[in-house]
């Protein structure tokens, strides 16, 4: 079951930032947390991740509580083709090595994004 | 950018039949990766591969279900005998050994009539 609970939806203005919370209170101190997001039906598309720090890259800013039990992801300036599932995972390892994980998907949020 | 590709985008089959999906990852990758999505539902993990081996599997991939590595550039996953319930979207992803990111291809939607 993935270790994360978010709101089912939201709504954000064009232009405007969006805030997307993720609340992962079980989360361990070795876990990632992910976030991916799904435009329609096609393939997950990556976003950012972080383990204790926040994070940006050209896409988002991911902002981790010091307890790192919970995050927000913010995409600063919305556009329409931001209208998509928005998913945040904790990284589960797999395999012997510690080196592998999969991926638990939740069923997100639906960020709709407005003109 | 390198890209995830996976072919064909639409197979659609009689239940029964074996169905082969094919993914091209991205060419330096060395970790590779199945999810399913059944239309409504969440993106579900199937099967993890690496050092041509499959190194975690989730319970839905039962003895129907294999993946394989033929020509060092594609992987494949594929259902011996398809059941109705087999239909979904069924995604790729891949990943290098130094970097902590899957990357996903665009996913082959499977029916089974």
């Amino acid at each position: 079951d993935a270790k994360t609970t978010q709101p089912p939806s939201m709504d954000c203005a064009e232009g405007r930032a969006a805030n997307l919370p993720c609340n992962h209170s079980t989360i361990s101190g070795n876990e990632y947390v992910y976030w991916y997001r799904q435009i329609h039906s096609q393939g997950p598309q990556y976003i950012i991740h972080g383990l204790k720090n926040n994070e940006t890259n050209e896409m988002a800013s991911l902002i981790i509580t010091e307890d790192r039990k919970s995050s927000t992801l913010i995409l600063p300036h919305a556009t329409l083709r931001d209208t998509a599932v928005y998913y945040c995972i904790v990284r589960v390892s797999v395999g012997s090595g510690g080196s592998n994980y999969k991926l638990t998907f939740g069923k997100g949020t639906l960020l709709t994004v407005n003109p | 950018e390198p890209e995830v590709t996976q072919t064909p985008s639409h197979q659609v089959t009689q239940m029964g039949q074996e169905v082969i999906l094919r993914c091209v990852p991205i060419s330096n990758h060395l970790y590779f990766y199945w999810y399913r999505q059944i239309l409504g539902q969440k993106v579900e993990f199937l099967v993890s591969f690496y050092n041509n081996e499959i190194s975690e599997k989730s319970e839905i991939f039962d003895d129907q279900f294999s993946v394989e590595r033929p020509d060092g550039s594609n992987f494949t996953l594929k259902i011996r005998s398809t059941k109705l319930e087999d239909s979904a979207m069924y995604f790729c992803a891949s990943r290098s050994d130094g970097t902590d990111t899957q990357y996903f291809g665009p996913g082959t939607r499977l029916t089974v009539l």
